[in-house]
C-alpha cells in the first residue's frame, strides 16, 4: 500500500506487507530530514534520518528515500509487523545554523495480522 | 534508561489556574524545546533554548512561558489555562553541531483542563 500524505492520513496494510509513506516537505533550503515513530500516548521516537546530499538511506527494514527535485520524502518498512502500527512524522531541520525540527503531517499506519 | 523525563506523565489543572510542567534530561544537551500536540497533529514547536539563549516561535502565545535554570531543566509555565491548551506536551533535546541533529523527545505529559 502506499500513502498519499496529506491526502491520506491512514494506511491500512496487512502483516508481512512493503509499506510506504510519503511526505511532502516544504523548505528547499532544509539539510536534514528524520523520520519519527510516534506509538498513542508516547514521545516521538526517532527511525531514521538523512542528509540533503544523500537521496537514500537504509536502516533495518527501513529505507527512506529523499527527492530533492520534487521537495519529497518516503519511508519504506518492509515486511510490516504489528509492532510497527502507530503514527508516522517526517521533519525537516532547514540549515538555519541552530536546530529547529518542523515536523509534517503524520501519517497513521494500521497493520493487521 | 530515560534521557528525557518529564513530569508529571499526567495533569489535571482547572481553568485559568497557573500550571508547571518540568523536563529534565541526562544527555547533556545544549538545546531544549517544548512542543504542543493536539490529537492528531503534528508537535508544533513553542520555543526552544540554546544554552540559556530563549527562542520563542512568532505565534506561541504569551501564556506559555519557559525557564532553563541549568542544562538539565527546564519548564514550562502556563499562566492560565485555558480549554484550548489541553494537549500532549512534548520536551526534547538535540546537540547544536552534531552531524546528525537528532532530537530526543520525552514521553511527554498530557495536560486536562478542566
Amino acid at each position: 500500500g502506499e500513502s498519499v500524505g496529506l491526502h491520506l492520513p491512514t494506511l491500512s496494510v496487512q502483516e508481512g506487507d512493503n509499506s510506504i509513506i510519503n511526505c511532502a516537505y516544504s523548505n528547499s533550503a532544509s539539510d536534514y530530514f528524520i523520520w519519527y515513530k510516534q506509538e498513542s500516548g508516547k514521545g516521538p521516537q526517532f527511525i531514521i534520518d538523512i542528509r540533503s546530499n544523500m537521496d537514500k538511506r537504509q536502516g533495518q527494514r527501513v529505507t527512506v528515500l529523499l527527492n530533492k527535485t520534487v521537495k519529497h520524502l518516503s519511508l519504506q518498512i518492509a515486511a510490516t509487523q504489528p509492532g510497527d502500527s502507530a503514527v508516522y512524522f517526517c521533519a525537516e531541520l532547514p540549515d538555519t545554523g541552530f536546530q529547529k525540527l518542523v515536523f509534517g503531517t503524520g501519517t497513521r499506519l494500521l497493520v493487521s495480522p | 534508561d530515560a534521557m528525557v523525563i518529564q513530569n508529571p506523565r499526567y495533569q489535571v489543572t482547572q481553568f485559568g489556574k497557573p500550571v508547571t510542567l518540568s523536563c529534565s534530561q541526562t544527555l547533556n544537551h545544549n538545546v531544549m524545546y517544548w512542543y504542543q500536540q493536539k490529537s492528531s497533529q503534528a508537535p508544533k514547536l513553542l520555543f526552544h533554548y540554546y544554552d540559556k539563549d530563549f527562542n520563542n516561535e512568532a505565534d506561541t502565545p504569551d501564556n506559555f512561558q519557559s525557564r532553563r535554570p541549568n542544562t538539565s531543566f527546564c519548564f514550562l509555565d502556563i499562566r492560565s489555562p485555558g480549554l484550548g491548551d489541553a494537549a500532549m506536551y512534548l520536551c526534547a533535546t538535540s546537540r547544536h553541531g552534531t552531524p546528525g541533529g537528532e532530537a530526543f523527545f520525552g514521553q511527554g505529559t498530557r495536560l486536562t483542563v478542566v
